[in-house]
């Protein structure tokens, strides 16, 4: 079955430190992955997303992830974390195809402390 | 000029009460879908429509109805509407090929007393 697990429910780190999230999918096709971020009350927002080429991937805000096809993981990374970061972080999967459809993993909360 | 606009952004209503939710993007994207966040943030679709033709009908309860217009619209009604269909409600466009990703709406938060 076509999955996606973010193990970590909730991270916090100190503003300034680095940042990992991790993604994991399970998917029988290759997958066009993604990650989205969504500020409080609001929609999300597409912060990177990979679908062929360079493994690593470099998005908006000084974020970039990195597919690894033999652990079937794509874990979203910042070198140095500011206090606007703190928001809920989704990784997402899917496929070209004529649905369209996105599984999303369950999200990770990033909290930044000053 | 927002991409992708839902209206209303907030909606409460009783139990039995029918709404609805609608749904523009001026993108000029093909393929529309609604997903439902629900309290624990999960995001699940429902549908999804290319071209004003329906292509994804999760395991909805016929109760929740979409319609497409045009490619521009989606909208969603529900009636006889349940505390369970609480929850956000949120629209979203992509091209034909998903590899550019999706463009959200704001999202609708549902509150059913």
């Amino acid at each position: 079955a076509q999955s996606v697990t973010q193990p970590d429910i909730h991270i916090t780190v100190s503003e300034g430190a680095s940042l990992e999230l991790r993604c994991n999918y399970s998917y029988g096709a290759t997958p066009y992955l993604f990650w989205y971020v969504q500020s409080p009350g609001q929609g999300l927002q597409l912060l990177l997303k990979y679908f062929s080429g360079d493994t690593l991937v470099q998005g908006i805000k000084g974020f970039e992830a990195e597919f690894k096809r033999s652990q079937s993981s794509f874990n979203l990374r910042k070198p140095s974390v500011h206090w606007s970061d703190a928001a809920e972080y989704f990784c997402a999967v899917g496929a070209r195809s004529n649905t369209g459809k996105l599984i999303f993993g369950q999200g990770t909360t990033l909290q930044v402390k000053p | 000029d927002t991409a992708v606009s839902q209206t209303p952004k907030y909606l409460v209503t009783q139990m039995g009460n029918d709404k609805s939710i609608k749904c523009e993007q001026n993108l000029g994207h093909d393929t529309m879908y609604w997903y439902k966040q629900d309290s624990k943030k999960f995001l699940k679709i429902m549908f999804s429509y290319n071209n004003k033709e329906l292509i994804i009908n999760e395991t909805v309860p016929n109760r929740f109805s979409p319609k497409s217009p045009d490619k521009a619209h989606l909208n969603l009604h529900i009636n006889s509407l349940e505390l369970g269909d609480s929850a956000v409600y949120f629209c979203a466009s992509s091209q034909a090929d998903i590899n550019y990703g999706y463009t959200f709406g704001s999202g609708t938060r549902l509150t059913v007393v």
